[in-house]
């Protein structure tokens, strides 16, 4: 299996812009998580799908950021407007319920 | 609400070394708790896991122990190589059902000098 896909692997982008990143989960893996990690905080979770659907976006940061997941092999984690303060490496990682998470390369966003 | 401390932030030891990495853990109803290895510019590879029934987990030359009771973990390296130089993160899984959010510390950042 190739592991856990991110595109892209880095980001730049002018304050305001649209940003999508994407994931592709380890196939047979029904949990998908995004995390975002800064040296300020560390490595957080943002958001976790089971099957496909959102299960908990508590850590999402504000209305800013939305994340979708419509089929089993796909997932995108989308900033709109973005800000400097979004710079960060945003990783995907993916498991099943009683395993371990295999985490993604991440995309390395950086906001001008 | 679960907090996870990883005490010391870096660690310069010399080839050859055993070593040990601390993980402490506020609250103390845990699922698992897992260890995983960072590389610069990489994602996140999991090393051991180990579940809350456990006091412990080998893998060559890596021996995690688990103290749930005083909120503890320690990842023992052996005989140490260049190669493990890397950032160490510990995470631990909420025991609510359902729960798969991991909560992780800030890590240990360990360089291993030949």
């Amino acid at each position: 299996d190739a592991g856990v896909i991110q595109s892209p692997r880095h980001e730049v982008t002018e304050m305001g812009q649209e940003v999508t990143l994407r994931c592709k989960p380890i196939s047979g893996h029904d949990y998908l998580f995004w995390y975002r990690q800064t040296m300020m905080r560390g490595l957080e979770l943002l958001i976790y799908f089971n099957n496909n659907v959102p299960i908990d976006d508590s850590g999402m940061p504000e209305d800013r950021f939305s994340a979708k997941m419509p089929n089993a092999s796909f997932s995108t984690l989308k900033i709109q407007p973005s800000e400097p303060r979004d710079s960060a490496v945003y990783f995907c990682a993916s498991s099943r319920w009683t395993d371990t998470q295999y985490f993604g390369p991440g995309t390395r966003l950086t906001v001008l | 609400k679960q907090e996870v401390t990883q005490i010391p932030a870096a660690l310069s030891v010399p080839e050859g070394e055993n070593l040990v990495l601390n993980c402490s853990f506020t609250d103390s109803a845990i699922y698992n708790l897992q260890w995983f290895r960072q590389d610069p510019g990489k994602g996140l590879t999991s090393l051991l896991l180990i579940q809350s029934s456990q006091r412990e987990q080998t893998s060559g030359r890596l021996n995690a122990s688990l103290d749930k009771s005083s909120g503890r973990s320690t990842l023992y390296i052996a005989a140490s190589q260049p190669g493990d130089s890397a950032t160490y993160l510990c995470a631990v899984r909420p025991s609510i059902q359902g729960a798969q959010k991991l909560v992780f510390g800030q890590g240990t950042r360990l360089t291993i000098n030949p």
